[in-house]
This record gives structure tokens, sequence and C-alpha cells, in this order.
């Protein structure tokens, strides 16, 4: 079945240290792949995307992502974690062939950062 | 300011009392879609609209009704709640479907007893 999945419900990690968070999809043709930070009590904001091309990416505050066709994952990371990066992060894809163009999301991932 | 307005944040309701949820955006984006968000799920698209008096189903759309009169404003409609629709909603813009930012709401919290 078609589907995204984000192994980790719950991630900790030392401010300052190294962030890795996974993303895993399963669909016949590779899809347009997105990250979205969703901070307590607000919507969605785009971290990053990927469509074509160069499969590292970078994004806004700090993040990066790695595209592997082999491994259909697209890994979010960050060298250096902040306190402020607190928050739930969503993988999303479009696949390419739906007409709705609609996003479709992972179970989500929260990152608490621990002093 | 760029932004989507959802109103009312917070919705305290009792099962079948009809309650609209408003959507708008000053971004002039044709793409405008409702989600849902329940622990362990993520987010499920509801209904969806590509443009003024253009509306889909999206995963969810059972007991929800959406219009879509003008291009800033998409209201999601739940004509007779029930507590399995408690769960915090979602609207969302973007210029096209799918492939440019998606701007999201802050969301509305909303319980059905």
């Amino acid at each position: 079945a078609q589907s995204v999945t984000q192994p980790d419900i719950h991630i900790t990690v030392s401010e300052g240290a190294s962030l890795e968070l996974r993303c895993n999809y399963s669909y016949g043709a590779t899809p347009y792949l997105f990250w979205y930070v969703q901070s307590p009590g607000q919507g969605l904001q785009l971290l990053l995307k990927y469509f074509s091309g160069d499969t590292l990416v970078q994004g806004i505050k700090g993040f990066e992502a790695e595209f592997k066709r082999s491994q259909s994952s697209f890994n979010l990371r960050k060298p250096s974690v902040h306190w402020s990066d607190a928050a739930e992060y969503f993988c999303a894809v479009v696949p390419r062939y739906n007409q709705g163009g609609k996003l479709i999301f992972g179970q989500g991932t929260e990152l608490s950062v621990k002093p | 300011e760029a932004q989507v307005t959802q109103n009312p944040r917070y919705l305290i309701t009792v099962t079948g009392k009809k309650l609209t949820v408003t959507c708008s955006q000053n971004m002039n984006h044709e793409y405008m879609s409702w989600y849902r968000q329940d622990p362990g799920l993520g987010l499920r698209q509801i209904y969806y609209s590509m443009n003024v008096e253009v509306t889909d189903k999206g995963d969810v759309p059972e007991g929800y009704k959406v219009s879509r009169k003008e291009k800033r404003n998409f209201p999601l409609i739940l004509e007779s709640p029930s507590p399995n629709q408690t769960s915090l909603y979602f609207c969302a813009s973007s210029l096209s479907m799918g492939l440019t930012e998606a701007f999201f709401g802050q969301g509305t919290r909303l319980t059905v007893v």
C-alpha cells in the first residue's frame, strides 16, 4: 500500500547534539517530498522540499534533508539542535500522479530537546 | 503579512449542534484544503478546493461540508457534529496543487461532547 512512514514517534536529544529524523515512503514512482514543522500551538511551516536534482537539500532554520532513492527515504538532519527546535515534525509527500495534488502526511515525530 | 486565518481557535460544542469553522487567506491562492490532525495519524485531508466553486472530497470527508464562494474563504461546516469529530483542524492554502508551499492556519481545536 502507498504510505509515508515516520518510524519514530518521539525523540529526545540534548541541546547542541546532532539530529536525524527518519522518513520512508512507499510509492511506485518517487513522490515529491516535504518536511514540515509544527511548533506548539502553531500551524505547520515548510522546512524544505525535494522535487528532483541534487539529493541533498537545504532548508530553513539550519535543517537539511537527503533523498536516497535506494532506501526510499528522505531523512531530515540538523548538525546542532537548539532548544527552540522542540516541535513536531512531519514528513509529507505529493504523489507524482495524484490528480488532487494532495499532501499526504506521515504520523509525525515529536522532538524534545534536553538542556 | 501573508497568512491563513482560522476562527475560532478553540470550540467546545454538543453533539448535533451545527457549527462552522472559518478560513480566510490573503495571498490570492487558488488551492485551499482542510485537514484534521489526530494523535498517531498525522494530518488527513478532509476536503479541498482548486478554485471558486470547485471542491472535492479528500480522504475523510464524512460528516463535513465545505463551500468556496469567494477565492479567499473556505469554511468548514459540520452539520451535525459527533464526538468522533473531536480533533485539531487545519486550513491550508497554496498557489497551486501540491507542488508549491502550503501555508497553514494556526488550527482550531474542536471538542464535541
